[in-house]
């Protein structure tokens, strides 16, 4: 089966760098995601990494360490508006085969303070 | 372009009533979610449509039917609600399901039943 597991809450003050770590344990691996939430919204799509290294967008980034089986979404010059929750996601698989779907972590609720 | 639709945005129901929620997309996507979120849970999914006239079970599809009507609506059906079904309820699509690692929600239907 595959698993997922993220802290469960991150608190951080305006302007500083946080970081929401993600380890995964899957039968197969395709790629690691990341997703926001914003309170009572609909998930956002943030990034994908299918290789291992650092990607930026901006003010977030994501890495993938595909030996360490672990990632993690790097937000940059915190604004009040990220406060929110963030997903982690990797494909699923059966055996060697994608099943097609996505599994989420249980999330990490980011508290962003002044 | 509207994305991915949901309706009703709310809704209440008695123990035993039956409702569709229903989900379309203008994206031309092939694949189709429905996932359930709890408070302060993760999402999990339901059914999934890979592509039009195919739909597969989840991780939670006890209780619950779907129909991929065509390539743009998947309609998700409770037969006889339970208090157990009290959730927000996201509809997603993505581009095919190899790329199920993006994907795009709709704004959520949340229901109550009491």
């Amino acid at each position: 089966g595959q698993s997922l597991e993220q802290p469960s809450e991150v608190t951080a003050v305006e302007g500083a760098i946080v970081q929401i770590n993600c380890t995964y344990q899957t039968s197969g691996f395709y790629g690691l995601s990341w997703y926001q939430q914003h309170d009572g919204g609909a998930p956002t799509f943030l990034s994908y990494n299918a290789l291992d290294g650092l990607e930026e967008t901006g003010r977030f980034s994501s890495f993938l360490s595909r030996s360490d089986s672990y990632g993690y979404l790097l937000l940059q010059e915190l604004q009040m508006k990220d406060s929110a929750s963030y997903f982690c996601a990797v494909p699923g698989f059966h055996g060697s085969s994608n099943t097609g779907k996505l599994i989420f972590g249980q999330g990490t609720t980011l508290q962003v303070k002044p | 372009n509207a994305g991915v639709t949901q309706t009703p945005k709310f809704q209440v129901l008695k123990t035993g009533q039956s409702m569709t929620l229903q989900c379309a997309q203008d994206m031309n996507h092939n694949s189709m979610y429905w996932y359930r979120q709890d408070p302060g849970m993760g999402l999990r999914l339901i059914y999934y449509s890979a592509s039009e006239g195919t739909t597969d079970k989840g991780e939670v599809p006890n209780g619950y039917n779907v129909s991929r009507l065509n390539k743009r609506e998947f309609s998700l059906r409770l037969e006889s609600a339970a208090p157990s079904q009290t959730s927000v309820y996201f509809c997603a699509s993505s581009q095919s399901s190899l790329s199920s690692y993006e994907q795009y929600f709709g704004p959520g239907t949340r229901l109550t039943v009491t």
